[in-house]
């Protein structure tokens, strides 16, 4: 079972380059979400997605889309990365329970973003 | 919105002493509690959690966290720490608006010295 997979783990860009984070889950989570991780300021969400075909914004989503096509992948992509873009991106995924998420968030194991 | 403050940023402690990391979180509904590590080039891992009855919750490794409503506090301990407890930890919050998301704390690095 492997859980939450995030690929690339890392990856350098140049300013104005694109790319995409790919995040996949075998568990069969409804929900997904990315965050960044930057040192002093914890982890901001970024995007999230509720179920298949939706999207939502998180608290920082400016410069990101994501996609979510297919109910086990959450693709974040940045059309035109800014060094202020420089990361460490986490995916997450949880279950719905009964009456909403139960907030249990289960992680990838980061991919760290740098761009020059 | 909810929000949530962690006022340790850095602990540092010897094998054996005991820890309280603080958090405070900033809501007037429903909320539910969390507690994540994140040990030193790993992912995320829930430590505990607080949905609702008896305040006082345990988590793995020895972990214990007691929600204040009265405070609006979630405060981490554990009796006697160990080097291997050397991580971040995250106070994490949602709030039941319909869609829960989380929102963390900036986290406290943990330096437990042998």
């Amino acid at each position: 079972n492997a859980g939450v997979t995030q690929t690339p783990k890392f990856r350098v860009l140049k300013t104005g380059q694109s790319m995409t984070l790919l995040c996949a889950q075998d568990m069969n989570h409804e929900y997904m979400y990315w965050y960044r991780q930057d040192p002093g300021m914890g982890l901001r969400l970024i995007h999230y997605s509720v179920g298949e075909g939706t999207t939502a914004k998180g608290e920082v989503p400016d410069g990101y889309n994501v996609s979510r096509l297919k109910k086990q992948n959450f693709l974040l992509g940045l059309e035109s990365a800014a060094p202020s873009q420089t990361s460490v991106y986490f995916c997450a995924s949880s279950y719905a329970g009964t009456s909403g998420p139960t907030g249990e968030l289960f992680f990838g194991e980061g991919s760290r973003l740098t761009v020059l | 919105a909810q929000s949530v403050s962690q006022h340790n940023h850095h602990v540092i402690l010897s094998e054996a002493a005991s820890l309280e990391l603080g958090c405070n979180y900033s809501y007037g509904g429903t909320v539910n509690l969390f507690w994540y590590v994140q040990y030193p080039g790993q992912h995320l891992q829930l430590l505990l959690k607080y949905f609702s009855g008896d305040p006082l919750v345990k988590g793995i490794k020895g972990f214990e966290a007691e929600f204040i409503k009265s405070k609006f506090s979630f405060n981490l301990r554990k009796p006697s720490v160990q080097w291997s407890d050397t991580a971040e930890y995250f106070c994490a919050v949602g709030a039941w608006t319909g869609f829960q998301k989380l929102v963390f704390g900036t986290g406290t690095r943990l330096l437990v010295s042998p």
